[in-house]
This record gives C-alpha cells, sequence and structure tokens, in this order.
C-alpha cells in the first residue's frame, strides 16, 4: 500500500520568504501526485498536481512542485510567500488510473505580515 | 463555493445517540467518498461510493454506517459512537474512480463532537 511522508509539521516564515515543503512517497509503480491547500475555515481544495509529462508543474497563486521520481518526492515550492497563504498543505499520491488517494499528516504554514 | 455541501457543519451527540451527516455534490460526479480528519493524522479514507454502489470500505467499524441513495447524495448514519470517533468528517466527490483528472472536490466538512 501506498503512503505519503510530509515531515515537516508546522512551518513559520515571514512574507517573502521562500517555501518548500517536502513530500515523499512509497510506491513502486506509476503514481499521480497532487498537493491541496486548506485555508482556516475552508474547504480542501487542488493546489497542483502531477500526472506526466514536465515533472516541474506550475498551479494556482505561484506554487509549483518537481516530481523526481528517483527520490520518490514531489516537494512544493514558492519564491516569495504572502500572508495569505498562511494554511495547511497536504501531499497525495495515487496510484496511476485509480482514485483511491493516500495523503500526508499535512504542514501547517504560518506567514507571519 | 464547492459544490459539495455537508451538513450539519456542528454535531454534539452523546454515545448512545443516532445522528447522520449529509453530503450532495451539484458537479454531476459518479464517485463519492467519506474521509475522516483527525488532528496530527492524515486524512484516513472510511468509504468509497462509485455510481452509488459501495467500492470500499477502509475497515470502518459498524458503528459507523454509509448510505448512498443516488450520484448525488452521500449519507454517513452514527450509531453507539465513542469520544475518539470526534473528528472532522469531510465528504467529498470525483469525475471517475479510475482515471480522469483525479482531482477531489471536497466540502467543507462536518465537526462531531462526541460526548
Amino acid at each position: 500500500a501506498q503512503s505519503v511522508s510530509q515531515h515537516n509539521h508546522h512551518v513559520i516564515l515571514s512574507e517573502a520568504a521562500s517555501l518548500e515543503l517536502g513530500c515523499n512517497y512509497s510506491y513502486g509503480g506509476t503514481v499521480n501526485l497532487f498537493w491541496y491547500v486548506q485555508y482556516p475555515g475552508q474547504h480542501l481544495q487542488l493546489l497542483l498536481k502531477y500526472f506526466s509529462g514536465d515533472p516541474l508543474v506550475k498551479g494556482i497563486k505561484g506554487f509549483e512542485a518537481e516530481f523526481i521520481k528517483s527520490k520518490f518526492s514531489f516537494n512544493l515550492r514558492k519564491p516569495s510567500v504572502q500572508w495569505s497563504d498562511t494554511a495547511e498543505y497536504f501531499c497525495a499520491v495515487t496510484p496511476g488510473g485509480y482514485q483511491k488517494v493516500t495523503f500526508g499528516t499535512g504542514t501547517k504554514l504560518q506567514v507571519i505580515p | 463555493e464547492t459544490g459539495v455541501t455537508q451538513t450539519p457543519r456542528h454535531l454534539v451527540m452523546g454515545m448512545t445517540n443516532k445522528k447522520s451527516l449529509k453530503c450532495e455534490q451539484h458537479l454531476g460526479h459518479n464517485a463519492m467518498y467519506w474521509y475522516k480528519q483527525s488532528a496530527k493524522k492524515p486524512l484516513e479514507l472510511m468509504f468509497v461510493y462509485n455510481f452509488k454502489e459501495q467500492t470500499e470500505n477502509n475497515s470502518v467499524p459498524s458503528r459507523f454506517s454509509p448510505e448512498c441513495p443516488n450520484s448525488s447524495h452521500l449519507f454517513l448514519h452514527l450509531h453507539t459512537l465513542q469520544p475518539e470517533d470526534s473528528a472532522l468528517y469531510l465528504c467529498a466527490s470525483s469525475q471517475d474512480l479510475a482515471g480522469g483528472t483525479g482531482e477531489l472536490f471536497f466540502g467543507e466538512g462536518s465537526r462531531l463532537t462526541v460526548l
């Protein structure tokens, strides 16, 4: 069975700082990878996803993630965070072609103005 | 507006009560899911329905009983719960179970407290 590890549980950054949130998964076959975001008091929503092709994917609000197959990683990045990026971020994986999605424990990001 | 509506948003119940959570999706999706979100734990998949047929029960205790009368509605019936069942219960939908865009659309959740 697949699993997802997010090693940073709580990250605090100042505005304009760069962000990188780690995500590692364990699954030997083809995978689809996702980052979801949950803003305070709001529903979980898709930030970006990787299915195939260019391993560097761009999402909404200036976020991007890079799939490194050899490292089983899909880290989320943003060059300059804003206060409005304060949220909880979840990495998720599903085997290619099937939507049993496995989520990580989430990383709470707090951006200080 | 997410297209997936959950009611009630908050629920407090005793261990002997019977209550139900409701989920409705307005997206024309074929698959619906119940997830449990607890602090410091990954989202736990509970049940999966595809074209209103249950395709997955992730070893969920029988005190949780799902019902899917049609592709747009999903219920979670609760009976004789334990305090450790207190959590945020999330409903989600997707266009299809296999393949597709892979995107899950979540409701805002029902916050359950068991006393």
